[in-house]
């Protein structure tokens, strides 16, 4: 879809190592979040974000941070990757919050050895 | 916070027959209820979705139900078809936008 991009599609890392993702959006919406897919459990939000600088926690925040200094820009870190950190993770952005669904990145697939 | 149950966690259907996925959710402030379809190894896609206000809304061969006394709500497809075979969530909102997912539907089609 346009609008929304995340680099790396795929990456390999080493436990213990900094990771960040990135979200790019072209559509100037105010919200975007940041999610991960694993079997059985759907997507679980991790952080999300509702304008320039401001940010907060999702369900599974531990080990994660994120950056939003720009509309377009939305930043996860893992700190010190974990094997418990492999998984697929989706950027989402939203125009309007609760009055329309959102529209996913393509997915980033991360594999901590 | 919000909790969001979804079954059944596999469906498997002949071609042509219906499907119905059914959500449970717990927040009774959420209001906005969208379902999104995942291929195998694609983004999840927005299909359909209904607003606390409306108790149900069809597009072509799917449609979703929504009854807020009992928290729940359904998708329904009919006709179906081997490329509806895919993954389907269904989702609750929260604050700020915030969707609680469902844990997922296998909905596997068979000619």
């Amino acid at each position: 879809d346009a609008g929304i991009t995340q680099s790396p599609r795929h990456k390999v890392t080493e436990t213990g190592t900094p990771v960040t993702l990135r979200c790019h959006q072209t559509e100037n919406h105010r919200y975007m979040y940041w999610y991960r897919q694993d079997p059985g459990h759907g997507l679980r939000l991790i952080h999300y974000s509702y304008g320039v600088k401001d940010t907060d926690k999702g369900e599974v925040s531990d080990g994660y941070s994120v950056s939003r200094s720009k509309t377009e820009d939305f930043l996860l870190t893992l700190e010190s990757a974990t094997s418990s950190q492999t998984s697929v993770y989706f950027c989402a952005i939203s125009g309007t919050g609760d009055r329309e669904g959102y529209t996913f990145g393509s997915g980033t697939r991360l594999t901590v050895v | 916070g919000e909790n969001v149950e979804q079954h059944p966690s596999t469906l498997s259907v002949q071609e042509g027959d219906s499907a119905v996925i059914k959500c449970t959710y717990s927040d009774s402030a959420s209001n906005y209820f969208p379902w999104y379809k995942q291929e195998l190894g694609k983004r999840p896609q927005l299909i359909i979705d209904i607003r606390s206000n409306v108790g149900e809304k069809k597009d072509q061969r799917i449609a979703v139900t929504l009854n807020k006394t009992a928290k729940h709500f359904s998708l329904h497809i009919t006709e179906t078809q081997p490329e509806d075979s895919a993954v389907y969530f269904c989702a609750a909102s929260m604050s700020w936008g915030k969707l609680q997912f469902g844990a997922g539907t296998q909905v596997v089609v068979t000619p």
